[in-house]
């Protein structure tokens, strides 16, 4: 079957830095995406990764290794507007986004 | 603002009753999804549509209809629902379906069956 695996919950403190990882098992690969959804609001998009390595796009950073089904998000100089649900989804062999149930970000002050 | 709006925001209705919800995307795509999202468990993918053609159905009760009338508008019509289909029900659009086309939600109905 397919599945998403990443943490339920992790806390942080402000102007730290955080990883939230995630493990995928999929029929076929062609993406993975990472999405921040405050509460009470839509998902919106973070970042996307098809190929290895790291993408960065300013506090932000996105790891993927294709071999070990394996992801990350990377959050550096937190901020309390970070407090959100980032959710991990990959793109199937028939382009169906699967989805991680999500990773709820507290951050202290 | 997304570029997809949804209505109604929320809705409350009966086991009997029939509803409709609508989406709009102002984005020019050509695909557009329904989700389920419910409390603590990962998104649902319902429904499809690519060009105005639905192309995924994934095991949805027949309780559940989609609607795809244009590229821009997308409906889902509620009828006989069960107090387990309380949720919230997020539309989203994309450039097309493959490749790194990253999906547009909108803000989403958050329905409560009685």
């Amino acid at each position: 079957g397919q599945n998403i695996d990443q943490p339920t919950e992790m806390t942080a403190t402000e102007g730290a830095i955080v990883q939230i990882n995630c493990t995928y098992q999929t029929s076929g690969f062609n993406g993975l995406f990472w999405y921040q959804q405050h509460a009470g609001e839509a998902p919106t998009f973070l970042s996307y990764n098809v190929l290895d390595g790291l993408e960065e796009k300013g506090r932000f950073s996105s790891f993927l290794s294709r071999s070990k089904g394996y992801s990350y998000l990377l959050l550096k100089e937190l901020q309390m507007k970070d407090s959100a649900s980032y959710l991990c989804a990959c793109m199937d062999s028939n382009y169906q986004l699967i989805w991680g149930a999500g990773t709820k970000l507290i951050i202290k002050p | 603002e997304t570029g997809v709006t949804q209505t109604p925001r929320h809705l409350v209705m009966g086991m009997t009753n029939k509803k409709s919800l609508k989406c709009e995307q102002h984005l020019g795509h050509n695909a557009m999804y329904w989700y389920k999202q419910s409390a603590k468990k990962p998104l649902e993918l319902m429904f499809v549509y690519s060009l105005e053609e639905r192309v995924e159905n994934n095991s949805v009760p027949s309780r559940f209809s989609p609607e795809c009338p244009n590229s821009s508008h997308l409906f889902l019509h509620l009828h006989t629902l069960q107090p387990e289909d309380s949720a919230l029900y997020l539309c989203a659009s994309s450039r097309a379906r493959d490749g790194g086309n990253e999906q547009f939600f909108g803000p989403g109905t958050r329905l409560t069956v009685l």
